[in-house]
This record gives structure tokens, C-alpha cells and sequence, in this order.
């Protein structure tokens, strides 16, 4: 157990709305990670975090920002919430990011967007 | 930009059966890891090889790596239904920890 929570673990919103996701970290790592997970395309990364305040985009950055203010805390979010953003998205952390590093991920969010 | 394609993307076999799944690219990658996924679940890492050529085996699992460092496969002997799941392979490259993910492969054992 990597302890990483997310939050909420289900959202239904309607499309042009915000939506903030969370994950919660509690071993101090320093890299942690955004991925969203659809049929067919394995999980693919939107943002990802090498410590606070230091944050970079990964293939499907488009449509999300994120912020790290804390260590323990990275957070997603969709400024304007569209149906193509329906998805399972799901935060991991790394231990160390050296070759044959491991992720360890937390158990999802499933969105949808009405 | 770096591409890894799964194969096949769904399997369903009977229980005693053999598989392999396949993870191809044109990319060299650091180290390729294997990932299991139950529903509802993030995936769970399985193994990781990061030498070519390099073979690891856990219970009837056996993973290779390509000497290339291109390709990996996963190949299961005798499935059981306790393997139905989303096998994921995924590429590291460079030192931020990202990593690129294969389609994944649906597995479905059937007693």
C-alpha cells in the first residue's frame, strides 16, 4: 500500500462546468503523476509533478492544468469540463524515477461528463 | 514520440491454456515494466526488466525483454481463472519517471 487516496472516487457534471480532482499522498514522494485510463488506449499521462510547484505536461495535457502546492497533494483540474474528458483517471507516484522505477497508483476516478 | 503497441488486445482462453502477449516498438526504453489490473483498480506493478535479453519469471509468469530493449512479451503457462485481468506493459525512458503505456490486453480464463 503506497497510500495514495483520490477524491472523489465518482463525479457525473455536466459539460462547461470546473472540476478539481485530488490525490493524496501520505510518504512525502516527490514525483507524482496524472494518467487517464479509456477503452483501447492503455493509460496515457496529462501531467505529472517532479515537487512543489514544479510541474510538466505529458501527451494529453490539453484541457487540464495542474497545481502542487504541497508535497502530499496534487491536484487536476478541468477548467471547463467537456464530454471527450469522460474517463477514469487515475494518480501514481514514484519512488525514485530511475531506470526500472515503479509506479504505484491509486484506485481512480471515474468522471463523466453529461 | 515514443509508441508502444500491445498485442492482442483481447484474449479468452480456457483454463490449462498458454498465452503470450506482446509489447512492440521502435523506441529503446531504460526498462520496460508489466502491470495487472482488476476492475475498479489502478494497475499493480508485476515485474520489471531492464537488461536486454533479460528473463524474469514469477510463478507461471515469464518475462522477457527484447536485447534490443525495443520489446518485451509475457507469456503464461497454464492460466487459470485467477489470471483474468488487464495485463499493461509500459516503456521508462529518460530520468522524470514517465512512462508510456501499451493498449493493454483483455485476458478472460474460463474454467
Amino acid at each position: 500500500d503506497a497510500g495514495i487516496t483520490q477524491s472523489p472516487r465518482h463525479k457525473v457534471t455536466e459539460t462547461g462546468t470546473p472540476v478539481t480532482l485530488r490525490c493524496h499522498q501520505t510518504e512525502n514522494h516527490r514525483y507524482m503523476y496524472w494518467y487517464r485510463q479509456d477503452p483501447g488506449h492503455g493509460l496515457r499521462l496529462i501531467h505529472y509533478s517532479y515537487g512543489v510547484k514544479d510541474t510538466d505536461k505529458g501527451e494529453v495535457s490539453d484541457g487540464y492544468s495542474v497545481s502542487r502546492s504541497k508535497t502530499e497533494d496534487f491536484l487536476l483540474t478541468l477548467e471547463s469540463a467537456t464530454s471527450s474528458q469522460t474517463s477514469v483517471y487515475f494518480c501514481a507516484i514514484t519512488r525514485t524515477p530511475d531506470p526500472g522505477n515503479e509506479q504505484f497508483f491509486g484506485p481512480g476516478t471515474r468522471l463523466t461528463v453529461l | 514520440t515514443q509508441l508502444l503497441e500491445q498485442s492482442p488486445q483481447f484474449l479468452s482462453i480456457q483454463e490449462g491454456e498458454n498465452l503470450t502477449v506482446y509489447c512492440n516498438s521502435s523506441s529503446v526504453f531504460s526498462s520496460l515494466q508489466w502491470y495487472r489490473q482488476e476492475p475498479g483498480e489502478g494497475p499493480v506493478l508485476l515485474v520489471t526488466v531492464v537488461t536486454g535479453g533479460e528473463v524474469k519469471k514469477l510463478k507461471r509468469l515469464t518475462f522477457q525483454f527484447g536485447d534490443a530493449r525495443k520489446d518485451s512479451s509475457l507469456h503464461i503457462t497454464a492460466a487459470q481463472p485467477g489470471d483474468t485481468g488487464l495485463y499493461l506493459c509500459a516503456g521508462a525512458w529518460g530520468n522524470t519517471g514517465k512512462l508510456i503505456f501499451g493498449q493493454g490486453t483483455t485476458l478472460q480464463v474460463k474454467p
